[in-house]
């Protein structure tokens, strides 16, 4: 199955800086979405972006997708330490039928230092 | 509060046993998934529902199995069969269940092996 794959893996930046982490996928997709996972927690939802869309805000997170290089980009504006997480970029693809599933990409860990 | 609810948070087992985790959502949503996620990657997707009482496998079901006799619970059993079964495991659920839309993702049970 196809599968997202992040970049870089792991990413550490001081607080206020900037934070860009990059997702590659093999073939066409519906949407890209962006989650987040704190250490040993549950994921949580950033964003979605729909295949004809080519970016998209939502607070300090700017998502860009470009269908023609099967990637995306996530960027974190003026870092937290409280941004410290994995972040994992999930794409679709129907199985056939009415059926709808998403498969995740290993993640890049980020690290914010105070 | 409406969410997803995951039992045990730790679950320790015995080679040869089957244990059973439990998921439970009051979000009224369609869909549950189960995935296995292991130490630095990403989520791989063991089993989905669409609805009650039908579900499908996913990427990694040998050694799982699962039911879904009522909306809200998506109990997953793991069985002896299963080779190497200490892991994270998450839950999700999504509203629909053939559009693209987010997933809402439980706290985790972590299962060891002893």
């Amino acid at each position: 199955s196809q599968q997202g794959e992040e970049d870089p893996q792991a990413l550490s930046i001081q607080e206020g800086e900037n934070a860009t982490m990059n997702c590659s996928y093999k073939t066409s997709i519906n949407n890209l979405q962006w989650y987040r996972q704190n250490s040993g927690r549950g994921l949580v939802h950033l964003i979605l972006i729909r295949s004809n869309e080519r970016e998209k805000h939502s607070g300090r997170l700017r998502v860009t997708l470009d269908t023609s290089k099967k990637s995306s980009s996530l960027l974190i504006t003026a870092s937290r330490a409280a941004d410290t997480a994995s972040y994992f970029c999930a794409t679709d693809y129907n199985s056939g039928g009415s059926n709808y599933k998403l498969t995740f990409g290993k993640g890049t860990l980020l690290t914010v230092n105070p | 509060d409406g969410g997803i609810t995951q039992s045990p948070k730790y679950l320790f087992r015995k080679e040869g046993q089957n244990v059973t985790l439990s998921c439970e959502q009051n979000l009224n949503h369609d869909a549950m998934y189960w995935y296995r996620q292991d130490p630095g990657q990403g989520l791989r997707l063991i089993y989905y529902s669409q609805i009650v009482n039908d579900f499908q496998k996913g990427d990694i079901a040998e050694g799982y199995s699962v039911s879904r006799e009522k909306k809200e619970s998506f109990p997953l059993t793991v069985t002896s069969a299963q080779k190497n079964p200490t892991a994270f495991y998450l839950c999700a659920s999504s509203r629909l269940r053939d559009l693209p839309n987010e997933q809402f993702f439980g706290p985790g049970t972590r299962l060891t092996v002893l």
